[in-house]
């Protein structure tokens, strides 16, 4: 089955400890990309793959880190994470972007910061 | 860069009746609005897009028009039922800068 499959679904940790938010996909797709979705605000690009070691920052990058060193995968990483993270999380792939590229999401990932 | 207001931010609507939700946009070389609807605890998933050489498309119960002059975009639900209920997320891709940003969200509710 096509999938996008984030790991964990849920997160609660502490102030400073670092984590690391899991993504893969099985569709050969070249595009991935995270995102943050808070009440309000809808959904916001954090961070964004083209192919495989090639990522860019997206609309709100700050306090996040990403790698793409295989096709499949793409981690989000919280180096020190601090309760304005607190969040729900989710990732994204695409053949490609714009037309006729729809985004295929995972179920998304709570992450709790206290 | 490109701005997506979406309304209304919550909808609550009675089984069968119709249910409209509208964006719009200030960039006027956006050419793609596709519309995702997510289930609770699941993430969005698209149900509907349109181009921007294109006025109307409908899908079963779903429709979505496009007014580019005026830069908005409406998705409309017909004979509503208690498994549309979701939130609901517009999204305008922009070809100047090769980027999807989503509108806020709509969360609709439908009695039965």
């Amino acid at each position: 089955e096509a999938q996008v499959t984030q790991n964990p679904r849920y997160l609660i940790t502490v102030t400073g400890k670092k984590l690391t938010v899991t993504c893969s996909q099985n569709m050969n797709h070249e595009y991935m990309s995270w995102y943050r979705q808070d009440p309000g605000l809808g959904l916001r690009q954090i961070y964004y793959s083209m192919n495989v070691e090639v990522t860019d920052k997206g609309d709100v990058p700050e306090g996040y880190k990403v790698s793409r060193k295989e096709k499949r995968n793409f981690p989000l990483i919280l180096e020190s994470p601090s309760p304005n993270q607190t969040s729900l999380y989710f990732c994204a792939s695409s053949l490609g972007t714009g037309v006729d590229s729809p985004l295929h999401f995972g179920n998304g990932t709570r992450l709790t910061v206290t | 860069g490109e701005n997506v207001e979406q309304h209304p931010s919550t909808l609550s609507v009675q089984e069968g009746d119709s249910a409209v939700i509208k964006c719009t946009y200030s960039d006027s070389a956006s050419n793609y609005f596709p519309w995702y609807k997510q289930e609770l605890g699941k993430g969005p998933q698209l149900i509907i897009d349109i181009r921007s050489n294109v006025g109307e498309k409908k899908d079963q119960r779903i429709a979505v028009t496009l007014n580019k002059t005026a830069k908005h975009f409406s998705l409309h639900i017909t004979e509503t039922q208690p498994e549309d209920s979701a939130v609901y997320f517009c999204a305008v891709y922009s070809s100047n800068t090769g980027k999807l940003i989503f509108g806020q969200g709509t969360t609709l509710q439908v009695k039965p």
